[in-house]
């Protein structure tokens, strides 16, 4: 267990709908970043945040959104879906953003649109 | 854009045996991140090398780095069953910040 909780674990939903998901990083972690597992694609950074600012973005579509609450949790919203956005998304965390600093991963959302 | 190739992509290996797993970055970075993943598991740490001629070992696991050749391995020494997952290596150059660009990993699979 690496201390990085998300929620849900599973969510099947249709075409056009939105969905949230939420990330609460280990005690201690300031640094959130979003990761995207899929097949075709294999493991993606999506975007990170460091103590609620957005830090660096990659290749995240602009249907997706994400921020950093004051208490340090994220939320990864994804609007319009298709059936491309099926995979598994991961939140990891580290202590700060610099690059020697371990990122631990949570257990992942696996999200899939029919 | 940075590129990071893993080979070989798939590995069927008996038990008892040995083997190497490749790792090749097509940036300068002196930070390189090995990760095991169980089917439909999250990723879980195995080392942090965080220079050049970076050695870590752990049990059958041995993973090192060499910064001028661009490239880490590592090495899976008297293989066994538990260690069958998808193995993957992940870069962080200094140009990209704390991002981590992820090879596409190694499907191991250990036979008895």
């Amino acid at each position: 267990d690496s201390g990085v909780t998300q929620t849900p674990k599973h969510l099947i939903t249709a075409t056009g709908q939105r969905v949230t998901l939420r990330c609460s990083p280990r005690s201690g972690d300031l640094s959130v970043y979003w990761y995207q597992q899929s097949l075709d694609q294999g493991l993606q950074f999506l975007i990170q945040y460091y103590n609620g600012e957005e830090r660096a973005k990659g290749n995240i579509l602009e249907r997706f959104s994400a921020q950093q609450f004051p208490d340090l949790h994220s939320e990864l919203n994804l609007s319009s879906l298709e059936l491309g956005d099926s995979a598994l998304y991961f939140c990891a965390s580290s202590v700060a953003p610099g690059q020697g600093y371990e990122q631990y991963f949570g257990p992942g959302t696996r999200l899939t649109v029919t | 854009e940075l590129k990071v190739e893993q080979n070989p992509l798939f590995l069927s290996m008996q038990e008892g045996k040995n083997y190497t797993i490749y790792c090749n970055y097509s940036t300068t970075s002196d930070r390189l991140y090995w990760y095991r993943q169980d089917p439909g598991k999250s990723l879980e740490s195995l080392f942090v090398l965080l220079s050049n001629g970076a050695v870590k070992q752990e049990g059958r696991l041995m993973a090192s780095l060499d910064t001028k050749a661009r490239l880490s391995t590592l090495h899976i020494t008297a293989a066994v069953h538990d260690l069958s997952a998808t193995y993957f290596c992940a870069v962080a150059p200094e140009t990209s910040g704390s991002r981590l660009t992820f090879g596409e990993g190694t499907q191991l699979t250990v036979n008895p």
